[in-house]
């Protein structure tokens, strides 16, 4: 079964960091751009980073650059987002996605991981 | 402020037609593919149209897409009590160099 699931989120204080996990199974995870979709509770959502196949290319959003870092590790099949100097406007479910392999659109996700919370609260 | 502009609320009664828009600019509607998602109470979303208008595997052929310019449009005809959902746009923006979403629409089934 094709599937991403998040684990990492949690609590944490204004200015401290964080570590999301997304594990992927049931697809090649090491050929496909990998990325990071963030929604606050009851707001739309708010694409985060993306990373390319073999992690050499990353692009942030301009909210979370200088201080997110997305990384992935391909003998693991897992995809990372550093968080540091959090602030409260990033709480937000945070999900990983992948494209599909029948669409070359940027902007086209068809896995999604079923999201992991995090709250910026002091 | 998102990005790409939705109206936040639709609606329409069982059986009807319902088409909810999003407008955005040349950096992203006007020069690159629109993606649309479903996103029911609780759950991740789900790729509902891609390629400004084609449907993956398994999406009902009630759901229809269409993009003119730097707008699109989604399309719900014969309307039924589980399409009552959020539904989001997307489109790469070239001068931002990374997707953008719309504030997505909640659509009511009365």
């Amino acid at each position: 079964e094709v599937q991403l699931v998040e684990s990492g989120g949690g609590l944490v204080q204004p200015g401290g960091s964080l570590r999301l996990s997304c594990a992927a199974s049931g697809f090649t995870f090491s050929t496909y751009w990998m990325h990071w979709v963030r929604q606050a509770p009851g707001k739309g959502l708010v694409w985060v980073s993306r990373i390319n196949s073999d992690g050499s290319s990353t692009t942030y959003a301009d909210s979370v650059k200088g201080r997110f870092t997305i990384s992935r590790d391909n003998a693991k099949n897992t995809l990372y987002l550093q968080m540091n100097s959090l602030r409260a406007e990033d709480s937000a479910v945070y999900y990983c996605a992948s494209p599909p392999p029948y669409s070359s659109s940027l902007s086209a996700f068809d896995i999604w991981g079923q999201g992991t919370m995090v709250t910026v609260s002091s | 402020q998102s990005v790409l502009t939705q109206p936040p609320s639709a609606s329409g009664t069982p059986g009807q037609r319902v088409t909810i828009s999003c407008s955005g600019s040349s950096s992203n509607i006007g020069s690159n593919t629109v993606n649309w998602y479903q996103q029911l109470p609780g759950t991740a979303p789900k790729l509902l149209i891609y390629n400004n208008n084609q449907r993956p595997s398994g999406v009902p052929d009630r759901f229809s897409g269409s993009k003119s310019g730097t707008s699109a449009s989604l399309a719900i005809s014969g309307l039924q009590s589980e399409d009552e959902a959020d539904y989001h746009c997307a489109a790469w923006d070239d001068s931002l160099n990374g997707v953008v979403f719309g504030g997505g629409t909640k659509l009511t089934v009365l």
